[in-house]
């Protein structure tokens, strides 16, 4: 069956940029998303990329999408401690497929 | 009014209790979810209504009963549960089932003692 993965954790040091890369299997998604997930809270959709579009920026964020590799990552630039949460991308096409979440740790 | 509305926000019940968790939407979507989110485990999805008609139960134990009264509201029955079904419970919404992003509520985080 379709599978997202990614990979569990991620530091970086506040500043710098970080890269949370995701890999999927479904041949024929539609959108692809991410999302982010505080401590007692629940998924809050941060951006999406429609499967024809190669890059989408949105301010921080830059998210790539590589069809043929089928391979999608976020791009968070100046990272900062709110920033600390846990990043989960996920793919759709008759159904949506989370991956496990990347937890990202923030470093001073 | 945030999005998705969900309460109680925690619940403790024993194995021998009737409880329900209540999910409201106020975005104007059609499709309605429940999520499993486990310690260590992918979101697990466990019903999906769209335009109040069960399109989805992925195997999910009859203990839990879900409900859907209107496009708005979705509840999700709890009784007899076991201890290894304490987790936090997410609903979602989306506006069209296939071809929109979910949004979520901020979960009830469920302990069955």
């Amino acid at each position: 069956g379709e599978d997202v993965e990614q990979s569990l954790f991620l530091s970086v040091r506040e500043g710098d940029s970080s890269v949370i890369n995701c890999t999927y299997t479904d041949s024929s998604s539609t959108y692809l998303y991410w999302y982010k997930q505080e401590p007692g809270a629940g998924l809050q959709l941060l951006t999406y990329i429609f499967s024809n579009m190669d890059m989408k920026q949105d301010q921080r964020l830059t998210v790539l999408l590589n069809k043929k590799d089928k391979h999608l990552s976020l791009r968070i630039a100046d990272t900062q401690t709110g920033d600390s949460a846990i990043y989960f991308c996920a793919d759709s096409d008759d159904k949506i497929i989370f991956g496990k979440g990347t937890r990202l740790h923030i470093l001073p | 009014e945030t999005g998705v509305t969900q309460t109680p926000r925690h619940l403790v019940m024993g194995m021998t209790n009737k409880k329900s968790l209540k999910c409201e939407q106020h975005l104007g979507h059609n499709a309605m979810y429940w999520y499993k989110q486990s310690a260590k485990k992918p979101l697990e999805l466990m019903f999906v209504y769209n335009f109040k008609e069960q399109t989805e139960n992925n195997s999910v134990p009859s203990r839990f009963s879900p409900e859907c009264p209107n496009s708005s509201h979705l509840f999700l029955h709890l009784h007899t549960l076991q201890p290894e079904d304490s987790a936090l419970y997410l609903c979602a919404s989306s506006g069209d089932r296939l071809k929109s992003p979910l949004h979520f509520g901020n979960g009830t985080r469920l302990t069955v003692t």
